[in-house]
């Protein structure tokens, strides 16, 4: 496809499990980034994959959020022993970049709700 | 820490008149500046850009000013149309680094 998908587009959880979303980026696009919105609120950063540099994973909230891109495409965000307030819409994003960043494209996002 | 600023969270315009989105940045390293434009239950859209090599970019009836000694840019939308209204989100970046997004304006636009 020519955009960013995101798989699922919505998943209701029980709290306690673990749950793995999926992001396949614009081909070609080296970099990747994973944001959340909780109701009513901005765009939480939680982690950056840019080419074969070392993931900035600074905005992951706690220990149980992880996240890998293999082969420098598509990309897994895993939460562990969910909670209630991982309710939001994950958000993925690719851009191109070569020497600059350039504008990212969203998916259309994944609402999470953890019951 | 937050970078990058947008101190209201909501305006609201009449159809026809202009809008003015404003945001602020603390990180002199930024180089980059976007504006998104976002409906409910859907992905931001990116919406327009400037490189601080300019003062302003225009595209149709969107424009975005940079003032780089204030630290300070922002889009204007003229005429403003149903349409518009929506979450507008500022970003900056340098370099390859990520993009770092303010908490967002929520547009209205009353007909």
């Amino acid at each position: 496809g020519a955009g960013v998908s995101q798989s699922p587009s919505n998943k209701v959880t029980e709290k306690g499990k673990d749950v793995e979303l999926r992001c396949d980026p614009i081909s070609g696009h080296t970099a990747l980034y994973w944001y959340r919105q909780s109701l009513g609120q901005g765009l939480e950063f939680l982690i950056y994959f840019q080419g074969n540099s070392a993931p900035d994973k600074s905005g992951l909230p706690s220990d149980r959020f992880s996240a890998e891109r293999t082969g420098g495409s598509v990309s897994t965000l895993t939460i562990q022993r969910t909670q209630q307030e991982d309710s939001a819409v994950y958000l993925c994003a690719s851009s191109l970049v070569v020497h600059q960043n350039t504008e990212a494209f969203f998916g259309q996002g994944t609402r999470l709700t953890v019951v | 820490d937050q970078q990058v600023k947008q101190n209201s969270p909501s305006l609201s315009v009449q159809e026809g008149r202009i809008s003015i989105l404003n945001c602020d940045y603390t990180n002199s390293m930024f180089d980059y500046f976007l504006w998104y434009k976002k409906y409910p239950a859907e992905g931001p859209t990116f919406l327009i850009s400037i490189s601080s090599i300019k003062d302003k970019n225009e595209d149709g009836r969107f424009t975005v000013f940079l003032n780089k000694s204030a630290k300070h840019l922002s889009l204007h939308i003229v005429p403003s149309q149903p349409g518009d209204s929506a979450v507008y989100f500022c970003a900056a970046n340098f370099g390859n680094e990520k993009l770092t997004f303010g908490t967002g304006t929520r547009l209205t636009i009353i007909p």
